[in-house]
């Protein structure tokens, strides 16, 4: 049973405009909502997180949007660049000793053309 | 420098012939684990360990085996590798939990391959 779903697969987005990845997810227990950025050849990175407590969070041109009522949260980037080009996990967590838990959503690729 | 070393970074063997893929951290976490990534199926965990003689299976334990004898070390083993575990590796460290951060450093990948 998948409780993370990750859409879309993969993502074309001209250079300059805004790349959306969506995640759902199914356990309402859940209660820290990280996204991790992989390059090519190298392990994923924390690139932003969120609690349930607050809709939006911002860092730079990376903002994740969070809507408790329908389980779901998405990360935007805005004005995309080729250096953005990597493949992109949302993630979940439970509260507590769970928290180190995390279970992935299957990962978007994303490329940039300039 | 804090980091997350795996060694070897690529592999390649035979059915059958044990193998142990290392993960050392040099930032005194409690929490270690083992990722496999495979095409079209994101990360699974494999195995997990909140502390020293402390482990756990994750989603895909099958045909791994774990240990943490040390804090700073939690090798995978596969006792009698098969085609089906052909897949990229990664191990990951994170501190103990606070309200503020959970975050977890991944090692740089180990890719194997099962002939």
């Amino acid at each position: 049973q998948q409780q993370v779903k990750q859409s879309p697969q993969s993502l074309i987005v001209q250079k300059g405009g805004i790349s959306i990845i969506n995640c759902a997810y199914e356990n309402t227990a859940f209660d820290y909502f990280p996204w991790y950025q992989q390059f090519p050849g190298k392990g994923p990175a924390l690139l932003i997180a969120i609690r349930p407590d607050v809709s939006e969070k911002k860092e730079g041109r990376f903002t994740i949007s969070f809507n408790k009522s329908a389980k779901q949260f998405s990360l935007h980037i805005m004005d995309s660049q080729p250096g953005d080009s990597a493949t992109y996990f949302c993630a979940a967590s439970l509260p507590g000793a769970g928290s180190y838990q995390l279970t992935f959503g299957k990962g978007t690729k994303l490329s940039v053309i300039p | 420098e804090a980091q997350v070393t795996q060694n070897p970074r690529y592999l390649i063997t035979v059915t059958g012939k044990k193998l142990t893929v290392t993960c050392s951290q040099n930032m005194n976490h409690e929490y270690m684990s083992w990722y496999r990534q495979d095409p079209g199926l994101g990360l699974r965990q494999i195995y997990y360990s909140m502390n020293v003689e402390v482990t756990d299976k994750g989603d895909v334990p099958e045909g791994y085996k774990v240990s943490r004898k040390e804090k700073r070390n939690f090798p995978l083993i596969l006792e009698s590798p098969s085609p089906n575990q052909t897949s990229l590796y990664f191990c990951a460290s994170s501190a103990r939990w606070t309200s503020g951060s959970n975050e977890q450093f991944f090692g740089p990948g180990t890719r194997l391959t099962v002939l």
